[in-house]
């Protein structure tokens, strides 16, 4: 599959900073997903984006569909405790699978 | 409220040895897949489905087996366990052309 570059690897950051993550690919997608992954669940989906140029939120998460149809970012606004875990990228052309990215690692000290 | 079901959560296995991972999903779902997630290499497509009675390789299908002989089932056999099959496992399903992809929880695969 399309090799997807996400960045940073890890984050470390105090409760109510803003964090920003990004995703990019050498390949265009149709589809952008974001998931959060918390220790011993499996992913679940935070925001799809399914137009170019296409900005969604969800709550605190805000998350845009890059207008070239190859990165994506998403953003987490005023981070709590709760927003530990590790975030992923993933793409979709067509079909069904999944391109992921290999992941955001955020912790969030008190 | 199942969503995607897998069994067991946790397995350990000597190499050589055969097992199969379940998978089960009760919101009709058409599309299956599984995928292998190892530290710092995200999520891997082992195997996937687009109904009952299709299969198709992913990015790394050596070494496991799928079938699908019910839309509600998805089991991956590994068929002679290597130690380079350690990792977590996850089953995932969502509808035909569907962007929504629901995981299940895991299974901890060790192969010793």
């Amino acid at each position: 599959g399309q090799q997807l570059n996400q960045s940073p690897q890890s984050m470390f950051i105090q409760e109510g900073e803003d964090v920003s993550m990004n995703c990019t690919s050498s390949s265009i997608f149709n589809t952008w997903l974001w998931y959060k992954q918390e220790p011993g669940e499996g992913p679940v989906l935070l925001i799809a984006l399914y137009k170019a140029g296409e900005l969604t939120s969800n709550g605190r998460l805000t998350a845009q569909f890059g207008i070239t149809r190859k990165d994506s970012f998403l953003n987490i606004s005023a981070s709590i405790p709760s927003d530990v875990g590790i975030y992923f990228c993933a793409g979709q052309l067509g079909g069904y699978a999944l391109n992921f990215g290999k992941g955001t690692s955020l912790l969030v000290t008190p | 409220n199942a969503g995607v079901t897998q069994t067991p959560k946790f397995q350990v296995l000597k190499t050589g040895q055969s097992m199969t991972l379940q998978c089960a999903q009760d919101m009709n779902h058409e599309y299956m897949s599984w995928y292998r997630q190892d530290p710092g290499m995200g999520l891997r497509l082992i195997h996937y489905s687009v109904g009952a009675g299709i299969t198709d390789q992913g990015e790394v299908p050596n070494g496991y087996n799928v079938s699908r002989s019910t839309t509600e089932d998805f089991p991956l056999r590994l068929l002679s366990a290597a130690p380079s099959q350690t990792s977590v496992y996850f089953c995932a399903s969502s509808l035909q052309g569907g962007n929504t992809i629901y995981f299940g929880e895991g299974s901890w695969l060790t192969v010793v």
